[in-house]
């Protein structure tokens, strides 16, 4: 596609549960990436994908939360039993190969967990 | 650790009126240096990057920036601003090959008076 999708745009969860969240990216892009942005914040990683392979998941706040791209394209990130620190915006990131290129972003997932 | 400081959370200014913005980063080597927008609800907009050469970068939407080594800055700067200027301003840095996955400043909340 012309740009990084994300879906759904916002997400109402109760606590405890789980949620998915999409991310198509740009079409040919090998990297990918996942931020989550908190309110007033700057994004802060979260994971990164080389291909299928996930390389580094440093940022992963807790073994709640999982993220997998098992074809190389679309990525999930999950979140299980959710808790109200997990309200935040994730947004996700492409980027081609090469070395001076730039990330493009989606428009993010807004979670708010009740 | 890598740090990137934006150190005004909030700035207005008047329409027509010039804009610096300031940031400065803390890292081992010279990093890949960027400045994303994000507007209300959106993802980030790319504003303009530095990988190498010139020193002085131009940037989408008539804005500029300049790197510094000396001094580890990254400001950005517009001559004039523009109503439709008024949103958050990221300034980003990222290392030098591997997943150059970018760490964040905390945003600038840039307002303009009419």
């Amino acid at each position: 596609g012309a740009g990084v999708s994300q879906s759904p745009r916002y997400k109402v969860a109760k606590r405890g549960q789980d949620v998915a969240l999409r991310c198509d990216p740009i079409s040919g892009h090998v990297s990918l990436f996942w931020y989550q942005q908190a309110l007033g914040q700057g994004p802060e990683f979260l994971t990164y994908f080389q291909n299928e392979a996930q390389l580094d998941k440093s940022g992963l706040p807790s073994d709640r939360f999982f993220a997998e791209r098992p074809e190389g394209s679309v990525s999930t990130l999950k979140i299980q039993r959710t808790q109200q620190e997990d309200s935040a915006v994730y947004l996700c990131a492409s980027r081609s190969q090469g070395m001076n290129t730039e990330a493009f972003f989606g428009q993010g997932t807004r979670l708010t967990v009740v | 650790a890598q740090s990137v400081t934006q150190p005004d959370i909030h700035i207005t200014v008047s329409e027509g009126a010039s804009l610096e913005l300031r940031c400065n980063y803390s890292y081992g080597a010279t990093p890949y240096l960027f400045w994303y927008v994000q507007s209300p609800g959106q993802g980030l907009q790319l504003l303009l990057k530095y990988f190498s050469g010139d020193t002085l970068v131009q940037g989408i939407k008539g804005f500029e920036a300049e790197f510094k080594r000396s001094q580890s800055s990254f400001n950005l700067r517009k001559p004039s601003v523009h109503w439709s200027d008024a949103a958050e301003y990221f300034c980003a840095v990222g290392a030098r090959g591997g997943a150059q996955k970018l760490v964040f400043g905390q945003g600038t909340r840039l307002t303009i008076n009419p």
